[in-house]
């Protein structure tokens, strides 16, 4: 069964306090390692897709990266603005031809 | 494009009542998701459909649960009849080819 596992549950940052989020899979034959961004009563929103190892994509004071087993969200010098729950997400293809299974996510606080 | 849209954003019923959710998804994607998210199990896949047709509905909790997609831009998740267990914020997503989901803002389900 495709299994993805999100860690910390929680992280509390100060501002400027860079960090790194965790997400593991297991999925078989991956497609694609995706992460949104979600905010309170807000759907989650598109950050990126990985689609093979050594991949890494930037947007702002983010950046993802992919190895076979697991994806990093990492957070440099990060704002207030930044506080959302991050979700990563795995495509694993085959019979299960565009599902996502999503981790549980990480709540990000980032305080001035 | 104006996104992933839903109806009604908000929705108070009562025990037993039938409620009806609405989706409109981006206009040329062939994908479209049903998710339900509670605090205790995240974010869940109810069913999806590819070119309207139902692919996967095995995260559909039971038979008072059913979702249609007549055509490519309007889809429905109906729950008849409603409980107290079934209050959730309940979101559509859209995607192209299996790609990144692009979802709506959900519509927040409380049922008394």
């Amino acid at each position: 069964e495709d299994q993805v596992t999100q860690s910390p549950e929680a992280l509390r940052l100060q501002e400027g306090e860079s960090s790194s989020l965790n997400c593991s899979y297991t999925v078989s034959g991956l497609r694609g390692l995706f992460w949104y961004r979600q905010d309170p009563g807000k759907g989650p929103e598109f950050l990126f897709t990985l689609y093979s190892a050594g991949e890494e994509k930037e947007k702002e004071r983010l950046k993802a990266t992919l190895t076979k087993k697991e994806s990093f969200l990492h957070i440099t010098a990060p704002k207030p603005e930044d506080s959302a729950t991050y979700l990563c997400a795995a495509h694993a293809g085959g019979t299960s031809y565009g599902k996502l299974t999503f981790g549980q996510g990480t709540i990000l606080t980032v305080h001035p | 494009d104006a996104g992933v849209i839903q109806s009604p954003r908000h929705e108070v019923t009562e025990m037993g009542q039938e409620v009806t959710l609405r989706c409109k998804p981006i206009s040329g994607h062939d994908y479209l998701f049903w998710y339900r998210q509670t605090m205790m199990r995240g974010l869940e896949l109810l069913i999806y459909f590819n070119n309207n047709v139902p692919i996967d509905d095995s995260g559909m909790p039971e038979d008072r649960f059913s979702a249609k997609m007549p055509n490519a831009s309007f889809s429905t998740l109906k729950i008849q009849p409603s409980e107290p267990r079934d209050s959730a914020v309940y979101f559509c997503a859209s995607s192209e080819r299996g790609n990144e989901q692009y979802f709506g803002p959900g519509t927040r389900l409380t049922v008394t």
